[in-house]
C-alpha cells in the first residue's frame, strides 16, 4: 500500500533558525497536503499543493511539490516559539478516497 | 471551535464495557472521517463516509463499529477494547474527493483500563 514518510521525526532549533520538514511518498501523488498540530491540539490544514513543482509561500511558510510529485518540503525561514507543533503530510491513494498521513515532523523552537 | 464537534473529550473504559464516540459537523460537508492518534502510529485512518458510502481499512479490528446516520453525525461503537487501543481518537470532515483540506475536531483522549 502507499506510504508516506517524513524526516526528521523531532527538530530542535533556536528560535530565528530555518526549518525544514522533508516528504516522500512509495507512489506518485495526485496532491499533498500540509498540517500543523499544537501540541495538546488537534492538525489545522495549512495548503494543498496540486501541480508538478509547486512552490506556494504563507507568510514565512514555503511549500514545494516535487517534479516527479512523490516528494515535497516544508521550509520555516527565522523560526518562533509560535511555530512549535507537528508538521504532517498527508496525500490521496490511487482511488482517491483515503488520506493517509506521514509520520509527522515535531518541531521544538528554544527562546 | 473548529466547525466539528466530539464528545466526550475524555473517556476511560473498562475492558469490558461498551461506549460510543460522538461527532457531529456543522460545515455542509459530505465526507466524514475516524483517525486514531498513538505514539506508535502518529495518524492512522480508520473509517471513510463519503455519500454514506463507507470505505473501510481492512486493519481495523471488529471491536471498533462505525456509523454514519446522516452526513452531519457520525459514531464509533467500541466494545472489549484492550489497553492499546488508548489513544486519542479524532473525527474529520470535508467536502469529498481530493481537493480540500480535511477539518478536524478537537479527539477523544480515550484510555482503556
Amino acid at each position: 500500500g502507499q506510504q508516506v514518510m517524513q524526516i526528521p521525526q523531532y527538530q530542535h532549533v533556536q528560535e530565528g533558525e530555518d526549518f525544514t520538514t522533508y516528504c516522500n511518498s512509495s507512489t506518485t501523488l495526485s496532491n499533498i497536503q500540509w498540517y500543523k498540530q499544537r501540541p495538546g491540539g488537534h492538525p489545522v490544514f495549512l495548503i494543498q499543493l496540486v501541480k508538478s513543482g509547486e512552490v506556494k509561500k504563507q507568510k514565512r511558510l514555503t511549500f514545494q511539490f516535487g517534479e516527479a510529485k512523490k516528494n515535497s518540503s516544508l521550509h520555516i525561514t527565522a523560526t518562533q516559539t509560535t511555530d512549535v507543533g507537528t508538521y504532517f503530510c498527508a496525500g490521496f491513494n490511487n482511488a482517491g478516497n483515503m488520506l493517509t498521513f506521514g509520520g509527522g515532523t515535531r518541531l521544538m523552537v528554544k527562546p | 471551535e473548529t466547525g466539528v464537534t466530539q464528545t466526550p473529550r475524555h473517556l476511560v473504559m473498562g475492558m469490558t464495557n461498551k461506549k460510543s464516540l460522538k461527532c457531529e459537523q456543522h460545515l455542509g460537508h459530505n465526507a466524514m472521517y475516524w483517525y486514531k492518534q498513538s505514539a506508535k502510529k502518529p495518524l492512522e485512518l480508520m473509517f471513510v463516509y463519503s455519500l454514506e458510502e463507507r470505505v473501510e481499512n481492512n486493519s481495523v479490528p471488529s471491536r471498533f463499529s462505525p456509523e454514519c446516520p446522516n452526513s452531519s453525525h457520525l459514531f464509533l461503537h467500541l466494545h472489549t477494547l484492550q489497553p492499546e487501543d488508548s489513544a486519542l481518537y479524532l473525527c474529520a470532515s470535508s467536502q469529498g474527493g481530493q481537493l480540500y483540506g480535511y477539518t478536524f475536531g478537537s479527539g477523544t483522549r480515550l484510555t482503556v483500563v
